[in-house]
């Protein structure tokens, strides 16, 4: 298992400034995850943070809106840039650790979420 | 490419009956198939999963669902539903054949359990 301290919880922007989101796990884990959610709808993966190189984005998601740093095994940090309304959002980190054999087959453990809103 | 459906937005159920919330997927190879909840103002909490071996898996809550590969379903249900039931679920898959770890999600099913 894994437990996720995400923070903030919640914040209110102005437009045009970024905010960064700081996510820490208690464990080593290799793969880690940023998503976003629309209150009430689904998670749509931003990209995978991987521990020394460059993350890898989904499409329709790009590196200068929302730089991803992972300078160890148990924190990332995702930042979302020149933000504007479109932005306003749940984020939420999650990890896969290792499951037996070392493969992706264990559950998702996710973050408690930042409540984003843009004004 | 993998993908999620759930085919309904919501589920309606009274207290004490039986209720299933529906999920189909697709992917190139065995999936891995999970299912998740999450309550208003919370995270997403961990349910179920399948990964290989019996079809039918016994999850948290009394929640179960079955892997059903030849209709490419994992359907989740309970026998008898509680009021705190009421949550959004989502059904998620990935495939291991990546390796990656990435999961897709579904749109998300809102279960209400009426007393």
């Amino acid at each position: 298992s894994a437990v996720i301290s995400q923070k903030p919880s919640r914040d209110i922007c102005q437009r045009g400034t970024s905010l960064t989101i700081q996510c820490q796990v208690d464990s080593q884990v290799t793969m880690m995850f940023w998503y976003r959610q629309q209150p009430g709808q689904s998670l749509t993966l931003i990209a995978t943070a991987n521990q020394g190189s460059e993350a890898t984005y989904e499409s329709g998601f790009v590196i200068d809106k929302f730089p991803i740093s992972r300078p160890n095994l148990t924190f990332s940090t995702l930042t979302v840039s020149n933000m504007s309304p479109e932005d306003s959002s749940i984020y939420l980190c999650s990890v896969v650790p290792r499951g037996q054999g070392g493969g992706p087959n264990t559950e998702a453990f996710f973050g408690q979420g930042t409540r984003l809103t843009v004004v | 490419a993998q993908s999620v459906a759930q085919p309904e937005d919501q589920v309606n159920v009274a207290e004490g009956n039986p209720l299933t919330v529906k999920c189909t997927y697709s992917v190139s190879g065995n999936p891995y198939l999970f299912w998740y909840v999450q309550y208003p103002n919370r995270g997403l909490q961990f349910l179920l999963k399948y990964i290989t071996g019996d079809n039918l898996v016994k999850g948290s809550y009394g929640f179960e669902a079955e892997f059903n590969k030849s209709q490419t379903s994992f359907h989740l249900k309970k026998p008898s539903a509680l009021v705190s039931d009421s949550a959004l679920y989502f059904c998620a898959v990935r495939d291991p054949n990546t390796n990656a770890g990435k999961s897709t999600f579904g749109d998300g099913t809102t279960l209400t359990v009426k007393p």
